[in-house]
């Protein structure tokens, strides 16, 4: 099961743009990238997933480059309620057990 | 359409009592997942039930924890005997199985149950 790598914490302003990478060296052939987002004292609340190029939906977007080492997910326009910690994990087709980094705690500023 | 419900929301018992959990996953979804995350430490994943077998239990601590998933809908995690290390949040999750719109870890989690042993 892959490991992946992110940053520690991130911090920006109301109305950015807000980009956060996720490093998965040895992610697998048949692994999904998957961003969950956890407020505290809440479960974690899917995001985003995807497997190649980009994926969009109402809330984000998921780049994720030809060799798949590497993932960046992009918040539009946060706002404050955008404060959460972001977890990047992969994983998928027959083993569905999900392996928890630290997150990043991202902190958005008015 | 009713998310991932769990019980209690907390939970607080001596060392030594014992504990018992409930999941209410989304109805339809096969999948049920437990998870917990202790204290300073990273979420990690306990078990996985597809209907009312278990799948996967390679991250079940030790064999004072239970867990059920009898007819296949809500499931329970009992602790017994419970140890000062088994407080924290206990997670449940639920998901479609693989190829029905998804790859299987578009888990839903319900808000988790705090467990304090004292």
């Amino acid at each position: 099961l892959a490991k992946t790598t992110q940053p520690i914490s991130m911090d920006s302003y109301e109305g950015q743009e807000v980009n956060i990478t996720c490093s998965h060296n040895n992610i697998a052939t048949n692994d999904y990238i998957t961003w969950y987002q956890q407020f505290p004292s809440q479960g974690p609340r899917f995001i985003i997933q995807g497997y190649k190029t980009k994926v969009t939906n109402e809330v984000a977007s998921l780049f994720i480059p030809a060799d798949r080492k590497s993932s960046t997910l992009s918040l539009p326009r946060v706002s404050l309620s955008d404060t959460a910690v972001y977890y990047c994990l992969v994983g998928g087709g027959s083993n569905y057990q999900l392996i928890w980094g630290a997150g990043t705690k991202l902190i958005i500023k008015p | 359409e009713a998310g991932v419900t769990q019980f209690p929301s907390h939970s607080v018992i001596e060392k030594g009592q014992t504990v018992t959990l409930r999941c209410d996953p989304i109805s339809g979804h096969d999948n049920l997942y437990w998870y917990r995350r202790v204290m300073g430490k990273e979420i990690k994943f306990l078990l996985h039930f597809v209907k009312e077998s278990k799948q996967d239990e390679s991250g079940m601590p030790n064999n004072r924890f239970l867990a059920e998933r009898t007819g296949g809908t809500y499931s329970t995690l009992k602790v017994q005997p419970a140890e000062l290390e088994d407080s924290g949040v206990y997670f449940c999750a639920s998901s479609q199985p693989s190829g029905r719109g998804g790859s299987g870890n578009e888990q839903f989690f319900g808000p988790g149950t705090r467990l304090t042993v004292l």
